[in-house]
């Protein structure tokens, strides 16, 4: 069974305006962060935003929220106020545990931002 | 601050040749794990080396081979290629904590990519 699950192969989103990354997860772990990353053309992966099992707040870093339903097993991302240089492949990454490093991605999201 | 980098930037090599990626981790960080990245999926990871042993493995055959040096730098072999490893290979650094656990987030190299033909 896949561990991270991204159902939004492409997205598209006008400029300025916000959009919303989906991300469901799957863990019997109760210790995990889940990541996002951005993944340009140029192909290195840009970490933006990180939340830990046990944060009782939304993570946000500046343009970037995350979304977290522990419940639902979910972390969405938000971007506000799209950007033309916000167009990439956005992938969703969970760690089990925290004594390991290993990351599980999902299949990835395009984003496209359109002028 | 340097970032995590990774050498060579591109390569071509033909099946059944060896091939070695180095990736130097980012300032502060003595943890490298490595992922393969097939063309439009999600990185897989390989292995991840940590005071100079490989401490955890993916699903991923004894011809890829790693190594980290005392500099906490770090190389990834791979032997007798196949068409199937053309990749996109990433580096990614971290730190553990004294009490073992992951305390920084892992930032990635731009990555080496490999062509078998």
């Amino acid at each position: 069974a896949q561990k991270i699950t991204q159902t939004q192969p492409g997205m598209f989103v006008q400029e300025k305006e916000a959009v919303t990354l989906d991300c469901t997860y799957d863990t019997s772990d109760p210790s995990y962060g889940l990541f996002w990353y951005k993944q340009p053309s140029s192909g290195e992966m840009i970490f933006l935003i990180y939340q830990g099992s046990y944060d009782q707040q939304n993570a946000t870093e500046g343009r970037y929220s995350l979304n977290f339903q522990k419940a639902r097993k979910s972390a969405n991302l938000v971007i506000s106020a799209s950007q033309l240089g916000d167009s990439a492949m956005y992938f969703c990454a969970m760690r089990e545990g925290r004594t390991t490093g290993k990351l599980i991605f999902g299949q990835g999201t395009t984003l496209q931002v359109k002028p | 601050d340097a970032g995590v980098t990774q050498s060579p930037t591109h390569l071509i090599k033909t099946r059944g040749q060896q091939v070695t990626l180095r990736c130097s981790p980012k300032s502060g960080h003595d943890t490298v794990s490595w992922y393969q990245q097939a063309l439009g999926q999600g990185p897989q990871f390989i292995f991840q080396y940590y005071e100079e042993e490989e401490r955890q493995r993916g699903n991923f055959p004894d011809r890829f081979s790693g190594h980290q040096f005392p500099n906490y730098s770090s190389e990834l072999n791979v032997n007798a290629l196949l068409l199937g490893d053309s990749a996109l290979y990433l580096c990614a650094s971290s730190s553990f904590g004294l009490a073992g656990e992951i305390t920084d987030t892992q930032y990635f190299g731009p990555g080496t990519r490999l062509t078998v033909l």
